[in-house]
């Protein structure tokens, strides 16, 4: 069972660049998330999408863009990278919001010099 | 925002069993109470969730205080890959969708 699927694993990027993580999952799940992960600290959600078709912003939103492109799929794009957003970034699906629970990826670790 | 509070860290001997501790005093009528782990260079991993009664599955036992104002994960025999960092989380429909991960407990095992 592949269940969430995240590309890449590992990413260096230079300050200003841009790049696109990529996140899939296999469960038919309707709502998806992206949350990063700062050293020692606890995840913080970035976006979600309740259900195809929408998004929201969730507690750190800002330097990030995030479409869900199908059911299936959600991305989440760094349009100009900032050292500040060196992190771990983990995507995570669930049936339906709030009561079920949800199915991780197993991140990637993005450093930006 | 419901909170919840955490020891920092807990340590347990292997095949002994543990309790881990959350306080959620603030807890809503709607909020489940969740419980995910992470293990090292993993994603969360979901262990169980609750409403209001006591729950059982074949990874842990989650039991709730009766004013549902905190709640004891309990793992029965501590196993050396049971070490990881044990969040407790409140979720419902209304907190915008998504789980609210604090630091969790930091679980050592000994063997």
């Amino acid at each position: 069972n592949a269940g969430v699927t995240q590309t890449p694993k590992f990413q260096v990027l230079k300050t200003g660049q841009s790049m696109t993580l990529q996140c899939a999952q296999d469960m038919n799940h309707n709502s998806m998330y992206w949350y990063r992960q700062d050293p020692g600290m606890g995840l913080r959600l970035i976006y979600y999408s309740a259900s195809e078709g929408t998004t929201d912003k969730g507690e750190v939103p800002n330097g990030y863009n995030v479409s869900r492109l199908n059911k299936r799929e959600f991305s989440l794009r760094l349009e100009s990278a900032a050292p500040s957003q060196t992190s771990v970034y983990f995507c995570a699906s669930s049936e339906w919001a709030g009561r079920q629970p949800q199915h991780f990826g197993d991140g990637t670790r993005l450093s930006i010099l | 925002d419901a909170k919840t509070t955490q020891p920092n860290s807990m340590e347990s001997n292997e095949e002994e069993p543990v309790h881990l501790p959350c306080n959620h005093s603030t807890i809503s009528g709607t909020d489940y109470i969740h419980w995910y782990r992470q293990l090292p260079s993993q994603g969360p991993e979901y262990v169980i969730h609750g409403l209001t009664s006591n729950v059982n599955n074949r990874m842990a036992s989650l039991a709730i205080a009766e004013d549902r104002k905190s709640s004891t994960l309990i793992l029965h025999r501590a196993t050396l890959r049971d070490a990881a960092v044990y969040y407790c989380i409140l979720g419902n429909s209304n907190s915008g969708y998504a789980l609210n991960f604090g630091k969790g407990t930091s679980l050592l095992v000994t063997p």
